[in-house]
């Protein structure tokens, strides 16, 4: 199963961009990465998913380099609403329905 | 409304006495699992489901029992709780695991076992 490490913490200040990089040297061919946001007392929730190189959606971008070995969220112009813990997940249907979630991101915006 | 409903979602109990907490979806998924959340741990998948009548553990399933008797419900067991399943609990289902279907989860049920 690949593992993921991500950053324990993160500051940011409002307006800027913050870029969140998972490493997860053992991934598979057919894993995906998925990253999700978590509010405290709330359940995860999808954010973005991408199998290689960026893809873009309203919230966020996630790019994965070649090797797919690391992968790279991207918040453009956080605002304190986006202060969560963001996590990291790579799994793929050859690993049956055995996931396991890094420790997250919590990521801090200020004013 | 597409959504995953728990319940309770808080929950006062004490060692030894067992308790069900449910959890159940609407969207026809076949993949169902349960989380614990610790501070400083992570996300620790207990059991899972592939589908009705199939299932598996997962990191940490010492304690805990489930059953998929239906597609759409997934009760989490405890038939003898302890101190140390105090955690926050969360249900999610998908239509496959990890793949680019992507999981949903419950608002969580806050368990303490005194």
């Amino acid at each position: 199963l690949a593992k993921t490490t991500q950053p324990i913490s993160m500051d940011s200040y409002e307006g800027q961009e913050v870029n969140i990089t998972c490493s997860h040297n053992n991934i598979a061919t057919n894993d995906y990465i998925t990253w999700y946001q978590q509010f405290p007392s709330q359940g995860p929730r999808f954010i973005i998913q991408g199998y290689k190189t960026k893809v873009t959606n309203e919230v966020a971008s996630l790019f994965i380099p070649a090797d797919r070995k690391s992968s790279t969220l991207s918040l453009p112009r956080v605002s304190l609403s986006d202060t969560a813990v963001y996590y990291c997940l790579v799994g793929g249907s050859n690993q049956g329905g055995k996931l396991i979630f890094g420790q997250g991101t919590e990521l801090s915006v200020k004013p | 409304e597409a959504q995953v409903t728990q319940n309770p979602r808080y929950l006062i109990t004490v060692t030894g006495k067992k308790l069900t907490v449910t959890c159940s979806q609407n969207m026809n998924h076949e993949y169902m699992s349960w989380y614990r959340q610790d501070p400083g741990l992570g996300l620790r998948q207990i059991y899972y489901s592939m589908n009705v009548e199939v299932t598996d553990k997962g990191d940490v399933p010492e304690g805990y029992k489930v059953s998929r008797k239906e597609k759409r419900n997934f009760p989490l067991i405890l038939e003898s709780p302890s101190p140390n399943q105090t955690s926050l609990y969360f249900c999610a289902s998908s239509g496959s695991p990890g793949t680019e279907e992507t999981q949903y989860f419950g608002p969580g049920t806050r368990l303490l076992v005194l």
